[in-house]
């Protein structure tokens, strides 16, 4: 199976930082990984795409890679702040119908 | 817009009972998706739909079942329920079947006792 491995231990940075969270997957490489956040008792909202060919992507103060050679992608936040406290998801698209696999999250904490 | 609402937001259920979980989304989305959450387990797609009248099996379809008769709907159903359903359940919608994001409702919280 197509397995998405993100680490479980939460990451507590101090505010203005770099938050680096790191996204493995398995086997083959995904035609793209996406990247959600979600808030305690929301649901995850959209953050960013990277398709295969695609080395990394911007988006204000977020920036994701995609590793095919590691097998990985990160997932940076810069000049973090407390708001930014929250549990970021990875996903891989999984076939036909944009079905998603999705990692386990991590728990980001930014003190000020 | 409201995006995807889903209902209801709170549910405890006894082992054994039956009842329907409600997504709706006003972005006339041609794909919907019904996930579960678990604590270290992550979202696992249930079943999902490429348009109305169709639908489809996801990783852990048991024990589900699904209907789209609307485009905008899409429901979820559990014929008798189970301990091991207990979970908060999020619909999700997409426009596009090519990497599109996926919007997501609030979850719905299930508990069957």
């Amino acid at each position: 199976s197509q397995k998405i491995e993100q680490n479980s231990e939460a990451l507590n940075i101090q505010e203005g930082k770099t938050a680096t969270l790191t996204c493995n997957y398995t086997n083959y490489s995904p035609a793209y990984l996406q990247w959600y956040r979600q808030d305690p008792g929301r649901g995850p909202v959209f953050l960013l795409l990277i398709r295969e060919n695609e080395k990394e992507k911007r988006k204000e103060r977020l920036k994701v890679t995609f590793d095919t050679t590691l097998k990985q992608s990160l997932f940076h936040i810069t000049a973090s702040q407390p708001a930014d406290s929250a549990t970021y998801l990875c996903a891989r698209g999984t076939g036909g119908g944009n079905k998603l696999t999705f990692g386990t999250g991590t728990q980001l904490k930014v003190e000020l | 817009n409201a995006g995807v609402t889903q209902t209801p937001k709170f549910r405890v259920l006894k082992t054994g009972q039956s009842m329907t979980l409600l997504c709706a989304q006003d972005m006339n989305h041609e794909y919907m998706y019904w996930y579960r959450q678990d604590p270290g387990m992550g979202l696992r797609l249930i079943h999902y739909s490429v348009g109305e009248g169709t639908t489809a099996k996801g990783e852990v379809p048991d024990g589900y079942n699904v209907s789209r008769l609307k485009k905008q709907n899409f429901l979820l159903g559990l014929e008798s329920a189970a301990p091991s359903q207990t979970s908060v359940y999020f619909c999700a919608s997409s426009y596009s079947n090519n990497a599109g994001e996926l919007f997501f409702g609030e979850g719905s919280r299930l508990t069957v006792l």
